[in-house]
């Protein structure tokens, strides 16, 4: 079981919105300022998409969104696209003892 | 441009032991700390273990504490995960991480798989 709860899956057509929760606890998303979050392609490394919340790195569409509140974190992609169609995966900073925690991954279809 | 390219994985009986490297190279390698995240086949990702920059404080995950070791050649720009007492269940692909000030990982490598079966 992961650390961070995410759904395992949630879908969208092209050109709508779609939100992935992520879920920790007062421990680690509630506590500090450093969800990101990783778009991962089949058989392709993890890519960075949100760092710190919020920030968006340079290069990543702006059609890529987060937020969050309490001990819940969430990802929007607006104007879904084909290309979106990978695995999502949220991290948290989880303090010195655990460090980095992932979420167990949302696999996002865009019909 | 940031290049991590590991090596070394490969098909292991369990118990036995592996060394990955990562070689590092388009950023100032001494200056950032370093990590190891994993993937097990068609599964999510997993943190396994972290470096700092000058090779003087390490972290692992339980899972792998007191098998696996990290460390850090600063002048060779490489790391490196030793892993012994391998098991079933550490098959996964292992991802050479590089993290930015402390915040996120801001660049991966491309995985090199790691096969533990009789």
């Amino acid at each position: 079981q992961s650390a961070l709860t995410q759904p395992a899956s949630v879908s969208g057509s092209p050109g709508q919105s779609i939100t992935i929760s992520c879920t920790g606890t007062s421990s680690d998303v509630g506590s500090y300022n450093l969800v990101s979050w990783y778009q991962q392609h089949p058989g392709k490394a993890p890519k960075v998409m949100i760092y710190e919340g919020s920030k968006r790195p340079s290069g990543v569409s702006n059609r890529f969104s987060g937020s969050k509140s309490g001990n819940t974190a969430s990802l929007t992609i607006s104007g879904l696209q084909a290309e979106d169609e990978a695995d999502y995966y949220c991290c948290s900073y989880a303090g010195y003892t655990t460090r980095w925690v992932f979420g167990g991954g949302t696999k996002l279809t865009v019909l | 441009e940031v290049q991590l390219v590991e090596s070394g994985g490969g098909l292991v009986q369990p118990g036995g032991s592996l060394r990955l490297s990562c070689s590092a190279s388009g950023f100032t390698f001494r200056i950032f700390a370093m990590h190891w995240v994993r993937q097990a086949p068609g599964k999510g990702l997993e943190y396994v273990s972290a470096i700092s920059n000058n090779g003087g404080n390490t972290y692992y995950a339980d899972s792998v504490k007191g098998r696996f070791t990290i460390s850090r050649d600063n002048s060779k720009n490489t790391l490196y995960l030793q892993m012994s007492s391998l098991r079933t269940e550490d098959t996964a692909v292992y991802y050479c991480v590089k993290d930015l000030s402390g915040n996120f990982f801001d660049y991966w490598g491309q995985g090199t798989l790691v096969t533990a079966s009789s």
